[in-house]
């Protein structure tokens, strides 16, 4: 399997629900990302995970929780989001955080927050 | 902290000529430049990388050029055909340890080809 594989494709939700986005690998990498994009932008780093362990928190609201409960899943929980965090939210990973490691994406979820 | 630039922001182009990609970045520790191509709705995908140890790294009708004395990296595509109509984002890799590494983007490059 070499791909990144990412669940819902689409979700909308109000400011008051609480969902979660969840990511997939299943290639042995050891490091998974969650990116932020915006419509003609560049991806926006979130989170990185290496081994499980948070090792990047690019000062994201904590209305976002990510969580990693295994080397090949990724979930980010979403709480009281507002209109304006409605983007594509892209998960990657690649073999190790570092070392010139290619990142492999996934193909998105988009979110839509009313 | 380390900042891409990338030009031009939108490149128009007759189909089967060339087009040229530019990024400059201001870190000089960075050592890994990957090139991603984003079609309308879909995922960045990784179409080629160079490394700080080379210059130059070409697959078929791709090319990548890297001078770290200027600072500066460049895509180029030769004999462009419809399907390369995409956006392009060029990164660079910043941090000393592995724990904050990460990419830094530049904002990307709509590329249209002209029938």
């Amino acid at each position: 399997d070499t791909e990144v594989t990412q669940t819902p494709k689409h979700l909308v939700m109000g400011m008051t629900n609480k969902k979660s986005l969840k990511c997939e690998q299943h290639m042995g990498h050891r490091a998974m990302y969650w990116y932020k994009q915006k419509a003609k932008k560049p991806p926006e780093l979130m989170f990185v995970y290496s081994y499980e362990k948070l090792s990047i928190n690019e000062s994201v609201p904590s209305r976002f929780s990510p969580e990693c409960p295994n080397s090949s899943l990724l979930n980010l929980h979403l709480h009281a989001l507002q209109p304006e965090d409605s983007a594509l939210y892209l998960c990657a990973s690649s073999p190790r955080q570092g070392l010139q490691e290619t990142q492999y994406f996934g193909p998105g979820t988009r979110l839509l927050v009313l | 902290g380390e900042n891409v630039e990338q030009h031009p922001s939108t490149l128009s182009v007759q189909e089967g000529d060339s087009a040229v990609i530019k990024c400059t970045y201001s870190d000089s520790a960075s050592n890994y430049f990957p090139w991603y191509k984003q079609e309308l709705g879909k995922r960045p995908q990784l179409i080629i990388d160079i490394r700080s140890n080379v210059g130059e790294k070409k697959d078929q009708r791709i090319a990548v050029t890297l001078n770290k004395t200027a600072k500066h990296f460049s895509l180029h595509i030769t004999e462009t055909q419809p399907e390369d109509s995409a956006v392009y984002f060029c990164a660079a890799s910043t941090g000393v340890w592995d724990s904050n590494y990460q990419l830094i983007w530049g904002a990307g490059t709509k590329l249209i080809i002209k029938p």
